[in-house]
């Protein structure tokens, strides 16, 4: 079975700093691997993923994600902070073989940056 | 704007009443995915539906159903509603709902029962 981890509830840095936001996950073969941003009281809006190819995969407003499968990781990143980028990370997961192709979400950070 | 439609914004109502949220994909996705977040459970995929046909069925209550029309619309209906019921509901839509494909979501739905 699939699942994700976000073992951060919340980030906090300065404005201009770098952030990373960190997920880990668990598949039983080669993983499809998601990030979406959620403001408040909108929804969710994709990021990023990666597929296959690039360990360092680059997306939307700044961010890119670093697949390691050594430590099963797709840690997100930026190299510096804007406050508003203020908002609600997942990370989400998906087996491309076997399974229904229904992602498994973690349950959020929520990335706060201070001016 | 991901450019999936979901109706109404806002929705208030009392226990043990009916309610239907409608959504409608991008144009051309032909996949839909239904989805609860609330604070304590997080975002839980309900179901997928995909060209008509329902594909996956997540954590769904016995007293909520959905469907997808043939112009690839899809509603969602809660019925018997329970305080706990109360959360935002999301749509999401994806080309043909392949594991490589994107999900692009609405803007939700937010219910709440008294």
């Amino acid at each position: 079975a699939q699942s994700v981890a976000q073992p951060e509830d919340q980030v906090n840095v300065a404005e201009g700093n770098p952030l990373t936001v960190k997920c880990t996950y668990s598949v039983s073969g080669n993983p499809y691997l998601f990030w979406y941003v959620q403001y408040p009281n909108r929804g969710l809006q994709f990021l990023l993923k990666y597929i296959t190819g690039d360990n360092l995969v680059k997306g939307s407003y700044g961010f890119e994600a670093e697949f390691n499968k050594s430590q099963t990781s797709f840690h997100l990143k930026k190299p510096s902070a804007l406050v508003s980028d203020s908002a609600l990370y997942f990370c989400a997961v998906r087996e491309p073989s076997g399974g229904s192709y229904i992602p498994t979400f973690g349950r959020g950070t929520s990335l706060i940056v201070h001016p | 704007d991901s450019g999936v439609t979901q109706t109404p914004k806002h929705l208030i109502t009392a226990t043990g009443q009916r309610v239907t949220l409608r959504c409608s994909p991008r144009s051309g996705d032909l996949s839909v995915y239904w989805y609860q977040q609330s604070l304590d459970q997080g975002l839980q995929f309900l179901i997928q539906y995909y060209n008509g046909e329902e594909r996956a069925k997540g954590n769904i209550l016995e007293r909520f159903s959905a469907q997808q029309f043939p112009d690839l619309h899809s509603e969602l209906n809660l019925s018997s509603l329970e305080l706990g019921d109360s959360a935002l509901y999301f749509c999401a839509s994806s080309v043909e709902g392949s594991a490589a494909d994107t999900q692009y979501f609405g803007p939700g739905t937010r219910l709440t029962v008294l």
